[in-house]
């Protein structure tokens, strides 16, 4: 049993370039949920998703893309990055509710 | 919209010291509040939650928190400090679920020898 899983672990992008974080759990959960965590700030909703197929904006979802076609699967792509996107990622799942949120290690991108 | 405030971004005490950690919270419903902890490069792990049922919340590794509705803070505490809680510690709050889920700015445990 995995958990959530991230990858990749660390990322450098230079300015309009375009990427895809990736995470996946293996708990069944239908809550999936991607935030960004910078210094100071805590952690910010960027997308969340309630179930295969059904996304949703969270705090801060400008330059960011989701989409959710397995229960498994709930990448994160940036169309064209900007160094304002500079930031720790975090994907998490629950089961819903105010359930447990399970956090994956997170993905540190740096965006030059 | 729901907030937390944390006051002090760095908190240092000694071993088998009382550790306490404050968060102070707006909402315009019952909120729900949680404490998370993250220890270096590492996600989140869900510390405690408060959701209604009592105002005295144990949670994991010694720690608990007290609801106080009066003073809108649920402040974390542990009477006894190990060099093993060194970590960043978050509270959070929400009125409807983790879609709209406020983290506060963090505070930064250090425990001294």
């Amino acid at each position: 049993n995995a958990g959530v899983t991230q990858t990749p672990k660390f990322q450098v992008l230079k300015t309009g370039q375009s990427m895809t974080l990736q995470c996946a759990q293996d708990m069944n959960h239908e809550y999936m949920s991607w935030y960004r965590q910078d210094p100071g700030m805590g952690l910010r909703l960027i997308h969340y998703s309630v179930g295969a197929g059904i996304t949703d904006q969270g705090e801060v979802p400008n330059g960011y893309n989701v989409s959710r076609s397995t229960t498994e699967d709930f990448p994160l792509r940036l169309l064209s990055a900007a160094p304002s996107q500079t930031s720790v990622y975090f994907c998490a799942s629950s089961s819903g509710g105010y359930n447990e949120q399970f956090f994956g290690p997170g993905t540190r991108l740096t965006v030059l | 919209a729901q907030s937390v405030t944390q006051l002090g971004s760095h908190v240092s005490v000694s071993e088998g010291a009382l550790v306490l950690l404050r968060c102070n919270y707006s909402s315009s419903v019952p909120p729900y509040l949680f404490w998370y902890v993250q220890y270096p490069n590492q996600g989140l792990q869900l510390l405690l939650k408060y959701t209604s049922a009592a105002t005295l919340v144990k949670g994991i590794n010694g720690f608990e928190a007290e609801f106080k509705k009066s003073e809108t803070s649920f402040h974390l505490t542990k009477p006894s400090a190990h060099m093993s809680d060194a970590a960043e510690y978050f509270c959070a709050v929400s009125d409807r679920g983790y879609n709209d889920m406020r983290f506060g700015a963090g505070t930064r445990l250090t425990v001294k020898p």
